[in-house]
């Protein structure tokens, strides 16, 4: 299986920051990759597909770049409503992996 | 609108079976892939199974291989997920998941149902 590790675990930011989000494969997954948001008691919510397309419906300071085996999920001026927990998830395969996750938390 | 909807959740004691249902509304289900993906409490997202839109292709996880069968229903617009020899690791939100065609990432979700083991 592929594994897909997510650094940090935690970030703490303010409103108005950038943050980057990263994510590792253990082996190339070319440009397969999504990142969702998942907020407390919900669904999880589709970002970014394809490592770097946005979503219809996903507010533009949400970015993702990368292939092969390293990729970022970027938010580039956080808003109130980004604090949650994102996930990137691989599709190179037909099975599936995710991240553990990265918990964004209000600093 | 494209919708999920799951069903079937509940308490169940170890070794049991318990089958969950998706219907989905507002797209051609037949031509899209879809998957179960799960979450245990304070866990993080795990997938379990994942299906073709023909359902002539399966996938499972390794956790639950041999134990979850996938199946879908084209005619009724419903996916399945058959679970027997259920373990208390097995609990857990069960989300249903729509592919974009036979891209496996996940473009729309359920709202997730719930399932726990125990005795």
């Amino acid at each position: 299986d592929i594994q897909m590790t997510q650094s940090p675990s935690t970030l703490s930011a303010s409103v108005g920051d950038r943050v980057t989000i990263t994510c590792r494969a253990s082996q190339s997954i070319s440009s397969w990759l999504a990142w969702y948001q998942q907020k407390p008691g919900k669904a999880p919510k589709l970002l970014i597909y394809k490592a770097s397309s946005l979503e219809s419906g996903v507010p533009s300071r949400f970015s993702g770049s990368g292939s092969g085996t390293e990729f970022t999920l970027t938010i580039s001026s956080l808003q109130p409503d980004d604090f949650a927990t994102y996930y990137c998830q691989q599709y190179n395969s037909y099975w599936i992996t995710f991240g553990q996750g990265t918990r964004l938390e209000i600093k | 609108e494209v919708q999920l909807v799951e069903s079937g959740g509940g308490l169940v004691q170890p070794g049991g079976s318990l089958r969950l249902s998706c219907a989905a509304s507002g797209f051609t289900f037949s031509s899209y892939a879809m998957s179960w993906v799960r979450q245990a409490p304070g866990k993080g997202l795990e997938w379990v199974s994942a299906i073709s839109g023909s359902g002539g292709s399966t996938y499972y996880a390794d956790s639950v291989k041999g134990r979850f069968t996938i199946s879908r229903d084209n005619s009724k617009n419903t996916l399945y997920l058959q679970m027997n020899s259920l373990r208390a690791e097995d609990t857990a939100v069960y989300y249903c998941a729509k592919s974009w065609f036979d891209y496996y990432y996940m473009d729309v979700w359920g709202k997730g149902t719930t399932v726990t083991v125990s005795s």
